[in-house]
């Protein structure tokens, strides 16, 4: 099992441009999240899916938008991204909600000039 | 916003030495998990603990959690080099994770 995977696991971003980040889990979790870590921030919730088909805000969702394509997928999209983005993305998931132990993945290291 | 308060940020201690961490909560907390991120790396589980005034353990590792559901502790008994990374403590409230700010301990061998 390949676990949680991310990619990239690096981008550099101009101001204004736009991207999407992919997760997949083959664990057949039911929840994925997605989180931002800033130095000194700790991980901060910007949009979870409790569910395949549901979608919902965190902490600090302002400018992201995701999907949940299927199961096994949660992307987070960055419409036109801002400086204030630049940080390292992790995507995790688990079994069901908040009960469980989450598994992440690698993180993507944005950089956005 | 953020839930659980973790301190102390920064810890150096010398390999061989005990280290803590504390998380904290004005609220009671409904269950508290904890973390360790390696420099680079990404966050792995190492426990979760439900129940008022439980404490567990993994090798040299001691995790309370307290009477009142408001703070927790991670003790590490003779620290080592490979303990070195970044612990945080996670409250889980129903759908979402709330992470403490972390506690970044560097061990000196």
């Amino acid at each position: 099992n390949a676990g949680v995977t991310q990619t990239p696991k690096f981008q550099v971003l101009k101001t204004g441009q736009s991207m999407t980040l992919q997760c997949a889990q083959d664990m057949n979790h039911n929840s994925m999240y997605w989180y931002r870590q800033d130095p000194g921030m700790g991980l901060r919730l910007i949009y979870y899916s409790a569910s395949e088909g549901t979608t919902d805000k965190g902490e600090v969702p302002n400018g992201y938008n995701v999907s949940r394509l299927n199961k096994r997928e949660f992307s987070l999209r960055l419409e036109s991204a801002a400086p204030s983005q630049t940080s390292v993305y992790f995507c995790a998931s688990n079994l069901n909600r908040g009960a469980y132990e989450q598994y992440f993945g690698p993180g993507t290291r944005l950089t956005v000039t | 916003g953020q839930q659980v308060m973790q301190i102390p940020q920064y810890q150096h201690v010398q390999e061989g030495e005990d280290f803590t961490t504390y998380c904290n909560s004005s609220t009671t907390l409904s269950n508290i998990q904890w973390y360790k991120q390696r420099p680079g790396g990404h966050p792995v589980f190492l426990i979760q603990l439900v129940k008022s005034g439980e404490v567990k353990k993994q090798k040299r590792l001691t995790f309370q959690f307290g009477e009142a559901k408001k703070n927790s502790s991670l003790h590490i008994t003779a620290t080592q080099t490979t303990d070195v990374g970044t612990y945080f403590c996670a409250e889980t409230p129903v759908n979402k994770f709330y992470f403490g700010s972390g506690t970044k301990l560097n061990v000196k061998p």
